[in-house]
C-alpha cells in the first residue's frame, strides 16, 4: 500500500539559509500534519492542513511557513535557519481531520543545520 | 487535552508479555485512547485505539477499565524488534496529536 512520501530524506544547510521540505500524503488523504522531533525528544506538532486550508497550529516558529496544494501535497518552508532547527521533520496524513482519524507518518526528513 | 503519564522506560525479555500502563485521570467523555509505536529515526506508527473495555488487533490489546482513568497496552510474546518508544495519547475529534513522554521499551534476548 502507498505510504506517505517525504523529500528530501536528508538535508544539510548552513545557518541563515532556507530549506523546503515536501510531503506527499497517502492517495485520497486530505489532511496533512507536520511534526518536528529534536534529538532525544518527543515529536512536537507544528501545523496541519485540511482541504488546503490551515486547520491547526502548534509550536511552529514564525520563520517557518507551510501550505497544502491542490494535489494535497504540502511543503514546509523554513527560513533563517538556526542550529536548533536540526531535527527530524515528520509529515503525517489522514482521511479527514481531527484527532480520531488515524494519522499515517512518513519516514521523515533529517535536517542538519551547520 | 487530557494529560497522560506513563513509565519512562521498561525492560523485558523475548517471549514475555509486556504491559504498559498509562494514567489519564482527566479524560473527558468524548476522548479516545490511542497508542503509537516509534522506532529510532522512523515516524510513529499507529498501534491501537479504544474507548472502553477491551480492544484487540493483530499487534496488541488495549485494556480500559470502567472509569477510563487509565489504560494498559499489552504486547503478547515480544521480540527484539518490539524495542521502541510507545506513546499513549488521549484525544477527541477536535484535537491535534500532542505527543507526551513515551515509554522506552527495551527487549532483551
Amino acid at each position: 500500500a502507498a505510504g506517505v512520501i517525504q523529500s528530501p530524506r536528508h538535508l544539510i544547510k548552513e545557518k541563515r539559509e532556507t530549506a523546503t521540505l515536501k510531503c506527499y500524503p497517502i492517495p485520497r488523504h486530505d489532511t496533512v500534519y507536520w511534526y518536528q522531533q529534536g534529538p532525544g525528544q518527543d515529536p512536537q506538532f507544528l501545523i496541519s492542513f485540511y482541504e488546503k486550508m490551515q486547520s491547526d497550529k502548534g509550536s511552529i516558529p514564525d520563520r517557518f511557513s507551510a501550505q497544502q496544494f491542490s494535489d494535497y501535497h504540502s511543503e514546509l518552508n523554513m527560513s533563517s535557519l538556526e542550529l536548533g532547527d536540526s531535527a527530524l521533520y515528520f509529515c503525517a496524513s489522514s482521511l479527514g481531520r481531527g484527532g480520531m482519524e488515524t494519522q499515517y507518518f512518513g519516514p521523515g526528513t533529517r535536517l542538519l543545520v551547520l | 487535552l487530557a494529560k497522560t503519564t506513563q513509565p519512562i522506560s521498561m525492560d523485558s525479555y523475548e517471549g514475555q508479555e509486556v504491559n504498559i500502563t498509562c494514567s489519564h485521570n482527566n479524560i473527558a467523555t468524548n476522548d479516545y485512547i490511542t497508542w503509537y509505536q516509534q522506532f529510532p529515526s522512523q515516524g510513529p506508527r499507529f498501534i491501537i485505539q479504544g474507548y472502553k473495555t477491551k480492544v484487540t488487533n493483530e499487534v496488541a490489546s488495549l485494556f480500559i477499565p470502567a472509569d477510563r482513568k487509565s489504560s494498559t497496552l499489552s504486547l503478547p510474546r515480544v521480540s527484539l524488534s518490539d524495542t521502541a518508544v510507545y506513546y499513549c495519547l488521549v484525544m477527541n475529534r477536535d484535537d491535534k496529536i500532542i505527543f507526551g513522554k513515551g515509554t522506552r521499551l527495551h527487549i532483551l534476548p
